[in-house]
């Protein structure tokens, strides 16, 4: 199935330190969700967003919509333990039917 | 507000029965998507139903079918099991414009 690229794969960081990981695609979508999954469980939303150029933030989160409309990003602020997991980041598009598009994943790791 | 429920959220199955999964929306919620995930496929599109009716599907086996009932409750159905199906089947559950979308913890089906 379709699949956005989403980078990097996986990432090792110390704890404190700031990630940021993106999402790209040649479409244009009208939503970008970014998502949280812990193991054994359903992923968890953390940020939508709704307009190219929109900056949103969660806590230490923040995710921005590009402005292109074809690429989105997310920003951990001095990473804890408890970020560990998985993050996916989900398009919404209505070009030709409405459906949600799902970025790889990337495994985020923190080293305490 | 309850989120999205399924039920089970274990099963063992073995080659060639057939299993149901069942998924309850978020109240007010009108779609509900299915999803499968495995390691190395990452989270594959199964389909979506909005009001009672398909609106999209993903490109697996006609032995993966669904419905919705007129309470949004969907079921997800799959036939004759193969080793191959063993995975994490998630339901998600939204207003269908795209705004949002929630997941449930998921059933984890394994099949022997």
């Amino acid at each position: 199935g379709q699949q956005l690229n989403q980078s990097p794969q996986s990432m090792f960081i110390q704890e404190g330190e700031d990630v940021s990981m993106n999402c790209t695609s040649s479409s244009i979508f009208n939503t970008w969700l970014w998502y949280k999954q812990d193991p054994g469980e359903g992923p968890v939303l953390l940020i939508a967003l709704y307009k190219a150029g929109e900056l949103t933030s969660n806590g230490r989160l923040t995710a921005q919509f590009g402005i292109t409309r074809k690429d989105s990003f997310l920003n951990i602020s001095a990473s804890i333990p408890s970020d560990v997991g998985i993050y996916f980041c989900a398009g919404f598009t209505t070009s030709g039917t409405y459906k949600y598009i799902f970025g790889t994943g990337t495994r985020l790791k923190v080293l305490a | 507000k309850a989120g999205v429920t399924q039920t089970p959220r274990y099963l063992i199955k073995t080659r060639g029965q057939q299993v149901t999964l069942s998924c309850s929306p978020i109240s007010g919620h009108r779609s509900v998507s299915w999803y499968q995930q495995t390691p190395g496929q990452g989270l594959q599109f199964l389909f979506e139903y909005f009001s009672e009716t398909q609106r999209n599907k993903g490109n697996f086996p006609g032995r993966f079918s669904g419905r919705q009932f007129s309470n949004s409750r969907s079921e997800m159905n799959v036939s004759t099991l193969e080793l191959g199906d063993s995975a994490l089947y998630l339901c998600a559950s939204g207003t269908g414009g795209g705004e949002t979308q929630y997941f449930g913890p998921g059933t984890r089906l394994l099949v022997l």
